[in-house]
This record gives C-alpha cells, structure tokens and sequence, in this order.
C-alpha cells in the first residue's frame, strides 16, 4: 500500500517567515495529494489539495507543490501568524478513496 | 456545512468490556472511516465503508469490528477492550470521485483501564 512520509516531525519559525513541510509518497499510481490542519483539541480540517495534473495550487498564504518524477509534495506557508500553528497532516490517494496519511509535522510560530 | 458527529468526546471502560463507537454524518456521503490517532503516529486507518453494509480493513482492524447498517451511521465496535486501545478515535466521511475530501468528526478519547 501506499506510504506517506513527513519531515520534519516539528518545525518552529518566528512569525512572518516562512514554513515549508514536505512529504513523499511511495505509489506513483497516487493522483491527490491533499493537506490537513488540526489544531489543538480540534479535527482535521482540509486547507489545500492538488491532484497529480497540476504542479503548484495557491490560496492566499499558503501553496502545495507537487513533484511526480521524485514523489514529493510540500507544504508552503508564507508570513506565517500564530494561528497557523497546528499539526499538519499530508495524505495521498490513488483513487480508491482512501487517504494514506503521514504522522503529522508540529509548526510552531513564535511571537 | 456537513457535519459528523461522534457519540462520546470521552469514554472510560474497563479491560474486557465491549465498546460501541458511534459515528454519523448528514451530507449523504457514501463513504465512511474510522480512524485512530496516537502521538507520533498521525491518522492510522482501522476499516472503512464505500456502502451500506460493505466494510473494507484499513492497516490496523486488528481487535475491531464495524458495522454499517444505514449509510449515515457507521460504528466502531472493540470486542473485548484492552489497554492498548487507549487512544484518539476519529470518525470521517467523503463522497466519492471527484472529491474525496474527508470530513472529520470531532474524536472520541478512549480510556481502557
């Protein structure tokens, strides 16, 4: 089955620079690759997905880019605040509608 | 706006005991999930349902059992509760193709003494 792989485990950045998280897969058939937040005490929520035909999605502060040749796909937050701080989940599917997860990366943003 | 929501936001059982997990969703989705969340090692797949009544394992079923018999109500069954099932039990839901955003419940924090 699929593998989803995370780094780093926990990110820390001040406020307003940026945070990158990537993540690799391990089946080239995986066609959507999609981001979760959770924060503290909450659910995952979905904050940005890609599907495999496309490079680079954007929405407002935060990008996912996604490299097919080398499995990879990242997460971008640019100028960062303190309610980006969160667990980020990455997840790949091949279209059996199931999502394999990664562990999670800790972004910490400090003040 | 859909929603899942999930019986109990805590539960405290003892060993052996059997324990219902229950999970339902209201946007009519086909598919449905159970996960279980522990620290350092992110969201891990117990058994999923694409039907009503059709259950698939995930990468841990070992030590649960499902049951969907209507398609807004998906439950987490542990036979015999132990120990190392204490943990973060999240449900969720998606529609299928195109779209296979997963819509989570908000966890039920399971304590087997």
């Amino acid at each position: 089955g699929e593998n989803v792989e995370q780094h780093p485990s926990t990110l820390s950045v001040q406020e307003g620079d940026s945070a990158v998280i990537k993540c690799t897969y391990s089946d080239s058939a995986s066609n959507y690759f999609p981001w979760y937040k959770q924060e503290l005490g909450k659910r995952p929520q979905l904050i940005i997905d890609i599907r495999s035909n496309v490079g680079e999605k954007k929405d407002q502060r935060i990008a996912v880019t996604l490299n097919k040749t080398a499995k990879h796909f990242s997460l971008h937050i640019t100028e960062t605040q303190p309610e980006d701080s969160a667990v980020y989940f990455c997840a790949a599917s091949n279209g059996n509608n199931r999502l394999a997860f990664g562990k999670g990366n800790q972004v910490v943003v400090i003040p | 706006d859909v929603k899942v929501t999930q019986s109990s936001r805590y539960l405290v059982k003892r060993t052996g005991e059997k324990v219902f997990l229950e999970c339902v969703q209201d946007m009519d989705h086909e598919n449905m999930f159970w996960y279980r969340q522990d620290p350092g090692l992110g969201l891990r797949l117990i058994y999923f349902s694409y039907d009503v009544k059709m259950k698939e394992k995930g990468d841990i079923p070992e030590g649960y059992s499902v049951s969907r018999e209507k398609k807004e109500r998906f439950s987490l069954i542990l036979e015999s509760a132990s120990t190392n099932q204490t943990s973060m039990y999240l449900c969720a839901s998606s529609l299928s193709e195109p779209s296979y955003e997963q819509y989570f419940g908000p966890g039920t924090r399971l304590t087997v003494t």
